[in-house]
């Protein structure tokens, strides 16, 4: 059974850090793996979709990474702002399934 | 822009009460997703459905169904609510195709009393 895991639970750095969030999974035969922001109260907001042939996606300040064979991913984040405060979620879609598994996420705190 | 919207933010029910959740995309997807959010627990998939009148069963059905009459509307169904039913529900969508992005609603926060 898949599992994801999101080290660590919490993170608070000063406002113009970049900054690095961790994501692995046990199971290396995903399909794709998905990174999303939610701020609290509110529902989940697509940030990256890294497809596993693919080692990266960049929007904007933010850079995901993926390396399948490892089982991990990493959500660059650069000059943090405190609007960028918010919780982030990785999700992993294994071969063949509509499922999403999901990590427990990262709380981020960016202080000014 | 993808809109999924979840009819109520916020519901108080009662022990007992059939508690009906509502959610409408308007672009078309063809999947459709219920989960529940709780804190330790994470997000687990309740139901999702890949077409109208089509279901299929997540992690933790017990307690729950779903409608899906019309290709825009997924309702989650609490048949009897429970307190242990108290809980964030989301909603999302997407298109068919196991690389489209999944797309979320705002969430409904229930209290069961």
């Amino acid at each position: 059974k898949q599992e994801v895991t999101q080290i660590p639970a919490a993170l608070s750095v000063p406002e113009g850090e970049n900054l690095v969030l961790n994501c692995s999974f046990t199971d290396s035969a995903i399909y794709n793996l998905q990174w999303f922001r939610q701020d609290p109260g509110k529902g989940l907001t697509s940030l990256l979709l890294i497809q596993s042939s693919q080692r990266e996606q960049t929007s904007g300040r933010l850079n995901a990474s993926l390396d399948k064979s490892s089982g991990r991913s990493t959500l660059y984040i650069a000059a943090s702002q405190p609007g960028d405060s918010a919780t982030y979620l990785c999700a992993v879609k294994n071969d063949g399934s509509y499922q999403l598994t999901f990590g427990k996420g990262t709380k981020l705190s960016v202080i000014p | 822009d993808v809109k999924v919207t979840q009819s109520s933010r916020y519901l108080v029910k009662r022990t007992g009460e059939k508690v009906f959740l509502e959610c409408v995309q308007d672009m078309d997807h063809e999947n459709m997703f219920w989960y529940r959010q709780d804190p330790g627990l994470g997000l687990r998939l309740i139901y999702f459905s890949y077409d109208v009148k089509m279901k299929e069963k997540g992690d933790i059905p017990e307690g729950y169904s779903v409608s899906r009459e019309k290709k825009e509307r997924f309702s989650l169904i609490l048949e009897s609510a429970s307190t242990n039913q108290t809980s964030m529900y989301l909603c999302a969508s997407s298109r068919t195709g196991l690389n489209s992005p999944l797309h979320f609603g705002n969430g409904t926060r229930l209290t069961v009393t």
